[in-house]
């Protein structure tokens, strides 16, 4: 069993829509949790990071970790066709260091004009 | 852009040739990951530099090693080519120890045969 397990959709959407992404994991010594958005043909990109448990905004996105059910959740409002790309949450321990980064097998969302 | 650059953007090698992948960083950023993403997968933690010193490795067999040299760019070698080390290979770059944004460069696209 996968330390992250994610969704991999493919997720396809109407422009305006509001989308949720979802990622669960096993190990309960994650403390970080992020997301990153990668276009085809290019590297990650950090979206937003949060740490330990509770909720994040920035603009359209809402980042939401709920430690006790090992839970993270991604929310994108008025989604625009910019937004299709594939997103991948990741994860990492306090301890240890290196800012070793596990990461999901990603989401590929298509949002349509 | 992330000012994160990595060469070359293809690759393509055969099974027991051994490979030396580069990668840029921005100026400043004195620490390097080297990640490796198979298709449809979400990023793996091959190894962290940290001022020219290897400080963090995933489950990379010795095959797989590295350099970062004082100029911010750093290096990935890999001997003994398999077919599964078919991937897209991501270095990241941050600034210091305890920042959480790591600048992801394109990737080197390797393909053994």
């Amino acid at each position: 069993q996968k330390e992250v397990e994610q969704d991999p959709g493919p997720l396809s959407v109407p422009e305006g829509a509001i989308v949720s992404l979802n990622c669960t994991y096993s190990n309960s010594a994650f403390q970080y949790f992020m997301w990153y958005r990668q276009y085809s043909r290019k590297g990650p990109e950090l979206l937003m990071y949060t740490y330990s448990s509770g909720n994040k905004e920035d603009g359209r996105f809402t980042a939401q970790v709920d430690k006790s059910s090992k839970y993270i959740s991604l929310f994108i409002r008025d989604s625009q066709p910019s937004d299709s790309a594939t997103y991948l949450c990741a994860m990492r321990r306090v301890s240890g260091s290196a800012r070793q980064l596990t990461f999901g097998s990603g989401t590929q969302l298509t949002v349509l004009p | 852009e992330t000012g994160v650059t990595q060469s070359p953007t293809h690759l393509i090698k055969t099974r027991g040739q051994q490979v030396t992948l580069r990668c840029s960083s921005q100026s400043g950023h004195n620490t390097v990951s080297w990640y490796q993403q198979a298709l449809g997968q979400g990023p793996q933690f091959i190894f962290q530099y940290y001022r020219e010193e290897e400080n963090g490795r995933g489950n990379f067999p010795p095959r797989f090693s590295g350099l970062q040299f004082p100029n911010y760019s750093s290096e990935l070698n890999v001997n003994a080519l398999e077919l599964d080390d078919s991937a897209l290979y991501l270095c990241a770059s941050r600034s210091e120890q305890g920042q959480e944004t790591q600048y992801f460069g394109p990737g080197t696209r390797l393909l053994v045969l």
